[in-house]
């Protein structure tokens, strides 16, 4: 089976910190994705990545940026938190490159920026 | 306009019954659908893949209707355990690697 796990399920910052999410996958796929969802808007993508050391923009990139220096993680940095960035961040990975794959996905985590 | 749109419900069935939920996309040059079911504060997983010819996996059927670019779920026999919100996803051509676009999410819940 497939695993994506997340560094943390929960996580309280205040403004203006920097904030690191990390994502790992065992399956050794190509294509890693963060997500946000929020109630009524469905997941939007932020960034993602097809090989190390490569990341695109997706949907909704300000206020955020990404690593990825192996294969198997990818972190996701808030460079200074802001209120309106309270959401779930969700991260997925996929095997191949073509729009038919299946997205994994990792739990989750609850951010909360005061 | 959303590129993906869903009813969000929340549809409130009895057990066994029969229900169907749509979806339509904008797109028209998607090329990839599929539903994903996420449980309460759970993360989304791939239920099914919706081809052109139609496809049934046990009690879920699922349609494309390519002209008038909607996608269909159908639920027969509905389970207590059915309960979820069902989202609607769709590949978009063109657009490389970036796959895939979700929808909002139409929660179920299946009432004893």
């Amino acid at each position: 089976d497939v695993k994506v796990t997340q560094s943390s399920r929960y996580l309280v910052k205040r403004t203006g910190e920097k904030v690191f999410l990390e994502c790992v996958q065992d399956m050794d796929h190509e294509n890693m994705f963060w997500y946000r969802q929020d109630p009524g808007l469905g997941l939007r993508l932020i960034y993602f990545s097809y090989d190390v050391k490569m990341k695109e923009k997706g949907d909704i990139p300000e206020g955020y940026s990404v690593s990825r220096e192996k294969k198997e993680r990818f972190s996701l940095i808030l460079e200074s938190a802001s209120t309106n960035q309270t959401s779930m961040y969700l991260c997925a990975s996929s095997l191949g490159t073509g729009v038919e794959e299946t997205q994994y996905f990792g739990p989750g985590t609850r951010l909360l920026v005061l | 306009r959303k590129e993906v749109e869903q009813d969000p419900g929340p549809f409130n069935v009895p057990e066994g019954a029969t229900v169907a939920f749509n979806c339509t996309y904008s797109n028209s040059a998607s090329q990839s659908f599929f539903w994903y079911r996420q449980d309460c504060r759970k993360e989304p997983k791939l239920l099914m893949s919706v081809y052109s010819s139609g496809n049934e996996d046990g009690r879920f059927t699922a349609q494309l209707n390519r002209a008038s670019q909607y996608i269909s779920l159908l639920i027969r026999d509905s389970k207590l355990s059915d309960s979820a919100t069902y989202l609607c996803v769709v590949g978009m051509r063109g657009t490389g690697r970036r796959a895939l676009t979700f929808g909002s999410g139409t929660r179920l819940q299946v009432q004893p």
